[in-house]
């Protein structure tokens, strides 16, 4: 099994529509979770860090569900610009990370 | 939010040379950084973990002394290819963690795309 597992889609959505991703991680000492964004041919940025509480950033939503072992991205009122590739990151320990292979979305007019 | 550069941006080189990436933090010390390298359409492959001061740790099938790296200072980090064939043509990206507070976060710099005729 791999240590961090995601949908590679493609996800194809309506502008204005809401689409979740989710992400699982094998490793229950996995202490710090993040969503990135990659363009095509660019490098990842850092869309938002996951809390155990949960987080909002605009139309971004992001959970942790350590009970489970995944973590989960909710983009709200999709836009053309939100088409990308969301990779999954798990930090476990101080120099461990491991990324998800990413999933892409596409967001239609 | 920080700031990691990467030098070069795009590199074409010949069979059998060797070529050197800089990875640099602008605005914060790294004690760590990390060295990936992406293939079209696939994930980033974590390669190798850079400390500075010490040897780097890298992922298994990643020849150490094909893919250098030396992480001198807490700001600069350069990963070199030697010997370079055309199956190291790839994206190679390096990253660099910054604590603030209790949240440590990995910023990427822009990549280096290798091409090697």
């Amino acid at each position: 099994r791999k240590e961090v597992e995601q949908d590679p889609g493609p996800f194809n959505v309506p502008e204005g529509a809401t689409v979740a991703f989710n992400c699982t991680y094998s490793n229950s000492a996995s202490q710090s979770f993040f969503w990135y964004r990659q363009d095509c041919r660019k490098e990842p940025k850092l869309l938002m860090s996951v809390y155990s509480s949960g987080n909002e950033d605009g139309r971004f939503t992001a959970q942790l569900n350590r009970a489970s072992q995944y973590i989960s991205l909710l983009i709200r009122d999709s836009k053309l610009s939100d088409s990308a590739t969301y990779l999954c990151v798990v930090n476990i320990g101080y120099q461990k990370v491991t990324f998800g292979t990413g999933t892409k979305l596409q967001v239609i007019p | 939010g920080a700031v990691v550069s990467q030098h070069p941006s795009r590199v074409i080189c010949k069979s059998g040379t060797s070529v050197k990436i800089e990875c640099r933090s602008l605005d914060f010390q790294a004690t760590t950084m990390f060295w990936y390298r992406q293939f079209p359409k696939q994930s980033l492959m974590l390669m190798a973990t850079s400390n500075e001061g010490s040897k780097a740790t890298y992922e298994q099938g990643v020849e150490k002394d094909k893919f250098l790296i030396n992480h001198a200072s807490l700001t600069l980090s350069t990963l070199t290819v030697t010997s370079a064939h055309p199956e190291d043509s790839s994206f190679y990206i390096c990253s660099a963690r910054s604590s603030t507070g209790y949240q440590e976060t990995q910023y990427f710099g822009p990549g280096t795309r290798l091409l090697v005729l």
